[in-house]
């Protein structure tokens, strides 16, 4: 079937735009996660909801990040007033989070570049 | 405090090499979940096994196995025979009991160069 699909796959933007990133997850995951990578990193948790509730936004760098999830399904992050610092690869992950499956499955990532 | 360590930035080996990729985690809870993930040139995350803190057996799916020791915090990945394609950034990564399993922790990856 159908594997996690991130919008838009590049994204390049002015310091101070906002932008929106969005991710559909597989279909019947209750669970979507959203991480980012910085150039050569590991990944960084940033947020994560069980169906359209966020039980756990610790990793959210600031309050100029935050996502929402509609449907139980698709997912947007959304990053006002962008930051070079900012300019990284946003992974978005789910999970069936059923019957101890705990793996996440990821998609491809947006690449974001402010400039 | 660092949970997931992977101690080895890079690795580079020769095709039909055996090559061993190392993690240590550290966590407080008594379970938890170990993952190996690859990435690929191509950027996208593949999962490649999950380990409950309750099976400490040792997996072999084709050439590749996974220790796990909890006697050492351990869960290292070897993949025997490399191939060219097992050029990748691989990750290992802990999710705890504490957090409902919900995040997952990773280490900071190791790059296997695979050369012909």
């Amino acid at each position: 079937g159908a594997g996690v699909s991130q919008s838009p796959s590049n994204k390049v933007t002015e310091k101070g735009k906002d932008v929106e990133l969005r991710c559909d997850p597989i279909s019947g995951h209750t669970a979507l996660y959203w991480y980012r990578q910085r150039l050569g990193q590991g990944l960084e948790f940033l947020i994560y909801f069980q169906g359209n509730s966020a039980p756990d936004k610790s990793g959210l760098p600031s309050d100029r990040f935050s996502a929402e999830r509609t449907g139980e399904s698709v997912s947007t992050l959304t990053i006002q007033r962008t930051q070079q610092e900012d300019s990284a690869v946003y992974l978005c992950a789910s999970s069936l989070n059923r019957d101890h499956s705990y793996e996440q499955y990821f998609g491809p990532g947006t690449r974001l570049t402010v400039t | 405090a660092q949970k997931v360590t992977q101690a080895q930035t890079e690795i580079s080996v020769v095709e039909k090499e055996d090559v061993t990729l190392d993690c240590v985690y550290e966590t407080r809870d008594t379970t938890y979940y170990l993952f190996w993930y690859k990435q690929p040139p191509s950027g996208e995350l593949v999962f490649l096994i999950r380990r409950n803190s309750f099976d400490e057996q040792n997996e072999i799916s084709g050439r590749y196995s996974w220790n796990f020791q909890k006697s050492t915090s351990s869960f290292n990945f070897t993949i025997t025979a490399s191939q060219v394609v097992d050029s990748a950034v691989y990750f290992c990564a802990l999710s705890e009991e504490g957090t409902g399993f919900q995040k997952l922790v990773f280490g900071t990856g190791t790059r296997l160069l695979v050369s012909p």
